[in-house]
């Protein structure tokens, strides 16, 4: 992606429950990939889905899952049944545009999550 | 293979001194890949290696900073004449193919 876009600085969920982090982003490919990563206080960062653009199929991963909207240029997670683990920050972000399959992040939203 | 390994994990620097980061990516990844990133921020891409050849390098990577991976396997990053807004995090990343990273813990730079 040449650009990636999230919205919500912050976003809290009760455990248990679900919530949605958004993204949008911008790209001239046709192939690509896009990724939401989870950068706990650690600092590592972890990958938690992976989707490639050419598939129709939303990818899911457990209580993780997309909403992948090509046309609207819109890759949004879902985290269900929310855990105190889940609590960190996200980035989401994306390849193509560019050369070499270099990662472009978006600025990142906090999870908290509530117990 | 214990995947990306990044080091030292901390450094502090006087302003003005030179400092040098390693990464030991993934044995078989031929990509890699180095990223800085500022509190509160996403990752921001640095430089990209395909085997020992630097192919792209942002416009972030000013003429203080060099990289290199000779032989192809681990890299240095290296920072001259440091300066406080080079405090960061600085992250490796390796990967075999388009669509598959692993990245390492990081390095962060505090610059006094």
């Amino acid at each position: 992606a040449q650009t990636v876009t999230q919205s919500q600085p912050e976003m809290s969920v009760q455990e248990a429950e679900t919530v949605t982090l958004s993204c949008t982003y911008d790209t001239s490919e046709s192939d690509y990939y896009l990724f939401w990563y989870k950068q706990p206080p650690s600092r590592q960062m972890i990958l938690v889905i992976r989707q490639e653009a050419y598939k129709q199929q939303n990818a899911t991963e457990n209580r993780f899952s997309v909403n992948f909207q090509k046309a609207a240029k819109s890759f949004s997670l879902k985290i269900s049944d929310s855990q105190l683990g889940d609590a960190a920050m996200y980035f989401c972000g994306g390849t193509g545009g560019t050369s070499y399959g270099k990662l472009t992040f978006g600025q990142g939203t906090i999870l908290t999550v509530h117990p | 293979d214990t995947g990306v390994s990044q080091n030292p994990r901390h450094k502090i620097t006087k302003r003005g001194q030179n400092v040098t980061f390693r990464c030991d990516p993934i044995s078989e990844h031929n990509r890699l890949y180095w990223y800085r990133q500022t509190l509160g921020q996403g990752p921001e891409f640095l430089t990209y290696f395909q085997n020992e050849a630097q192919l792209e390098k942002s416009r972030l990577l000013s003429d203080r900073f060099s990289a290199e991976r000779p032989k192809g396997s681990f890299s240095t990053l290296e920072i001259q004449r440091t300066e406080q807004g080079d405090s960061a995090m600085y992250l490796c990343a390796s990967s075999h193919q388009e669509g598959s990273y692993t990245f390492g813990s990081g390095t962060r730079l505090t610059v006094v």
